[in-house]
């Protein structure tokens, strides 16, 4: 298996712009998380689907932020407009239920960079 | 909701010494616990897990204990090697609620493994 993919490993844009990420997450995996990373705040749950579903959105900081899940195998986090505050690393993971919960698989993350 | 404390923030050990990592958390439901390493500049990844019903889990130099009653868990590291030092973050989750698949992380520590 490919693991978690994402897209682009590293985006620069200047404030104001819309950014996209976007997420593959491993086929069969049925739970998918956004998180970012910073060092101030360390690794922050943002959102995360069941089955495609949004379950807990309770960590997407502002309406600037929003994410889709339109099918098993495809999400994208969205930051419209972009603030320089918003650079970090944003890292996509998926897990499956099994007996009991599994451990989330981290996709290798996007280092966005807002100027 | 659940809250992970760990500890300690940062960890410096001589190379072959031991070290120990401990986490606590609040929800008595929370059943599974599963450990990640993060190399720098690359993505969180599973070491080793706990699932509630087992006190003490081992992976040749990695152990976790955990310790239902008192709501904790602590990761041990034998014999460092250089190639240990990375961040590692402690997770709690339960497996029968609203919040089935979920994590709550610890902020992460810090180990550095001298030469």
């Amino acid at each position: 298996d490919a693991g978690v993919i994402q897209s682009p490993r590293h985006e620069v844009t200047e404030m104001g712009q819309e950014v996209t990420l976007r997420c593959k997450p491993i086929s069969g995996h049925d739970y998918l998380f956004w998180y970012r990373q910073t060092m101030m705040r360390g690794l922050e749950l943002l959102i995360y689907f069941n089955n495609n579903v949004p379950i807990d959105d309770s960590g997407m900081p502002e309406d600037r932020f929003s994410a889709k899940m339109p099918n098993a195998s495809f999400s994208t986090l969205k930051i419209q407009p972009s603030e320089p505050r918003d650079s970090a690393v944003y890292f996509c993971a998926s897990s499956f239920r099994g007996v009991g919960n599994q451990p989330q698989h981290f996709g290798d993350g996007t280092r966005l960079s807002i100027l | 909701g659940e809250n992970v404390e760990q500890h300690p923030s940062t960890l410096s050990v001589q190379e072959g010494d031991s070290a120990v990592i401990k986490c606590t958390y609040s929800d008595s439901a929370s059943n599974y616990f599963p450990w990640y390493k993060q190399e720098l500049g690359k993505r969180p990844q599973l070491i080793i897990d706990i699932r509630s019903n087992v006190g003490e889990k081992k992976d040749q130099r990695i152990a976790v204990t955990l310790n239902k009653t008192a709501k904790h868990f602590s990761l041990h590291i034998t014999e460092t090697q250089p190639e240990d030092s990375a961040v590692y973050f402690c997770a709690a989750s339960e497996e029968d609620n609203t919040n089935a698949g979920k994590s709550t992380f610890g902020d992460g520590t810090t180990l550095t493994v001298k030469p």
